[in-house]
């Protein structure tokens, strides 16, 4: 069965206080790791996908990198508009004709003036 | 464009009463999925049509009856709702059904059930 932990499961920084997402994964045949943001009440929000191992993704102050076991989201300097709840899915194989991505729990983030 | 719209936003809706949620999306995407999502957890996949077809149920309840009209609609019809079943409710579409490609979400009907 596809497995994904993220941790921290809450993290607070300071505005301008770099740090990383850990997501941790185990599939069989990934397909893909998926990065999104999430703001309370509203849908996901498509950040990165990542394919293969040594992989990496940059917007703004978001970078995503990949290894074989997990990956990371680094924020590099947020501001406070970059409190979210960030999720990691993975797609793994093919199931009946349809991608069904398996979410972590997600990390909260909370960046303060 | 990547956007996927849902009505209504919000719905309240009594146990024995009988309600739609509605999905669009012009992207010209031809996979659809339904997920729902409790309160500080994450998204549960429900229902995934490919191609105008249900491909996937994740053993979903009865209750929930989802259809697809044409390739860019989706709705979920909902009867006999329990209590338990309140939640954000998340329709999402992607390019293709074999790649691994990305899915994007609407904003959600927050479903209350009383």
């Amino acid at each position: 069965e596809d497995q994904v932990t993220q941790s921290p499961e809450a993290l607070r920084l300071q505005e301008g206080e770099s740090s990383s997402l850990n997501c941790s994964y185990t599939v069989s045949g990934l397909r893909g790791l998926f990065w999104y943001r999430q703001d309370p009440g509203k849908g996901p929000e498509f950040l990165f996908t990542l394919y293969s191992a040594g992989e990496e993704k940059e917007k703004e102050r978001l970078k995503a990198t990949l290894t074989k076991k997990e990956s990371f989201l680094h924020i590099t300097a947020p501001k406070p508009e970059d409190s979210a709840t960030y999720l990691c899915a993975v797609q793994a194989g093919l199931t009946g004709g349809g991608n069904k991505l398996t979410f972590g729990t997600g990390t909260q983030l909370k960046v303060e003036l | 464009d990547t956007e996927v719209t849902q009505t209504p936003k919000h719905l309240v809706m009594g146990m024995t009463n009988k309600k739609s949620l509605k999905c669009e999306q012009h992207m010209g995407h031809r996979a659809m999925y339904w997920y729902k999502q409790k309160a500080k957890k994450p998204p549960e996949l429900m229902f995934v049509y490919s191609y105008e077809k249900l491909s996937i149920n994740e053993s979903v309840p009865s209750r929930f009856s989802p259809e697809c009209p044409n390739s860019s609609l989706l709705n979920l019809h909902l009867h006999a709702l329990q209590p338990e079943d309140s939640a954000l409710y998340l329709c999402a579409s992607s390019t293709s059904v074999v790649q691994g490609t990305e899915a994007f979400f609407g904003q959600g009907t927050r479903l209350t059930v009383v």
